[in-house]
């Protein structure tokens, strides 16, 4: 089974800042990586498809890149709608998610 | 408008069995793959079972292979996950997912299984 490990658990972040969390995968993926957005109590958001393709209707502040184990999800800066948990997700064999990224207000 | 509406989460005990429902509108289910994801309580999401258009194809993930079966029925447009020998790890709001180029693109609200005495 492939394992999706996420970096860091948590960031503590303001508005306007840029941001990047990290996604390794346990073996290559190619460039089959997905990046959700959750908000407590709502189901995840596509944000980003194919490592770094983005999701119809997506701010263009998001972007994604990397490719065979490696990944990143970049915002550029920082909105105040932007403070949640953040997922990344596998789908070369199956599905497998990392653990999440929690942006909070600093 | 796609709708997935997950149904028949409640409180069951440690070893009980519970069957839930994922309904399903606004496209033509019988063409699509789905999936359920689970989340527990304040933790991350975690895939549970894939099931192809026709239903002949079914994939598990390690944590719930031979106790939790995916099954569906097109003629009712409705996604099924039959669980069985349940733990209080598996106590957790669960979702059914349409899949769209490979991807959860639409998500239901999710229906929360407590597992507990």
């Amino acid at each position: 089974d492939i394992q999706m490990t996420q970096s860091p658990s948590t960031l503590s972040a303001s508005v306007g800042d840029r941001v990047t969390i990290t996604c390794r995968a346990s073996q290559s993926i190619n460039s089959w990586l997905a990046w959700y957005q959750q908000k407590p109590g709502k189901a995840p958001k596509l944000l980003i498809y194919k490592a770094s393709s983005l999701e119809s209707g997506v701010p263009s502040r998001f972007s994604g890149s990397g490719s065979g184990t490696e990944f990143t999800l970049t915002i550029s800066s920082l909105q105040p709608d932007d403070f949640a948990t953040y997922y990344c997700q596998q789908y070369n064999s199956l599905w497998t998610f990392g653990q999440g990224t929690k942006v909070e207000i600093k | 408008e796609v709708q997935l509406v997950e149904s028949g989460g409640g409180l069951v005990q440690p070893g009980g069995s519970l069957r839930l429902s994922c309904a399903a509108s606004g496209f033509s289910f019988s063409t699509y793959e789905m999936n359920w994801v689970r989340q527990a309580p304040g933790k991350g999401l975690e895939w549970l079972s894939y099931i192809s258009s026709t239903g002949s194809t079914t994939h598990y993930a390690d944590s719930v292979r031979g106790r939790f079966t995916i099954s569906r029925d097109n003629a009712k447009n409705s996604l099924y996950l039959q669980m069985a020998s349940l733990r209080a790890g598996d106590t957790a709001v669960y979702y059914c997912a349409k899949v769209e180029q490979q991807l959860p693109r639409n998500w239901g609200q999710g229906t929360l299984v407590t597992v507990s005495s």
